[in-house]
């Protein structure tokens, strides 16, 4: 079982570049959500679906956007990278029920020159 | 608005010194609140969860709603207990917020 997997680890763009970041999962969840990481601000829910077909937006999704057309994937695209989305991003999934627990991914690193 | 604050964001004990890390929360409905734990080059994961009220590690927090908060407590701090823990509350529906996050350090 590879959990939660994320690509790439590392990219770096200049601003205006497009880019997506890949999330798939294998363990049937149907919640599926992006973070991103800063220093200082802890993790800040990007966008999050509750099941394919279904989309939200988080606590900062300006700039992202998602589709979920399959329960395994959940695509995070930059359509016009700009410096202030250099971050570390994490996708995470987990199923249904009360409280359920969140698996994240490795981690996805991209800097925007 | 739904919020979780860490005031510290870094703490730093003895080994075997006792260990609290604060958490408090804003929400107006019931909350499922978590404690999640990034130890250096691994993944985020779960660390315990109100709802299972479990000790993990020799960690326990307790859901304080009068004071609407979630510390997470060890009385006797480990060095491998060194990492990033953050506190996240889920509000229903799966969405899950995180607070900033609190760097412990044990030294030896």
């Amino acid at each position: 079982n590879a959990g939660v997997t994320q690509t790439p680890k590392f990219q770096v763009l200049k601003t205006g570049q497009s880019m997506t970041l890949q999330c798939a999962q294998d363990m049937n969840h149907e919640y599926m959500s992006w973070y991103r990481q800063d220093p200082g601000m802890g993790l800040r829910l990007i966008h999050y679906s509750v099941g394919a077909g279904i989309t939200d937006q988080g606590e900062v999704p300006n700039g992202y956007n998602v589709s979920r057309s399959t329960t395994e994937d959940f695509p995070l695209r930059l359509l016009s990278a700009a410096p202030s989305q250099t971050s570390v991003y994490f996708c995470a999934s987990a199923t249904s029920g009360v409280a359920g627990e969140l698996f994240f991914g490795e981690g996805s690193r991209l800097t925007v020159l | 608005a739904q919020r979780v604050t860490q005031p510290e964001k870094l703490l730093s004990v003895f080994k075997g010194a006792p260990v609290e890390l604060k958490c408090n929360y804003s929400y107006s409905g019931s909350p499922e609140l978590f404690w999640y734990v990034q130890y250096s080059r691994q993944r985020l994961q779960l660390l315990l969860r109100h709802i299972s009220r479990e000790s993990i590690k020799g960690f326990t927090a307790d859901l304080n709603k009068g004071e609407t908060s979630f510390h997470l407590k060890k009385p006797f701090a480990q060095e491998e207990d060194s990492a990033m823990y953050y506190c996240a509350l889920s509000t229903g529906g799966f969405k899950t917020i995180f607070g900033a996050g609190t760097r412990l350090f044990v030294k030896a």
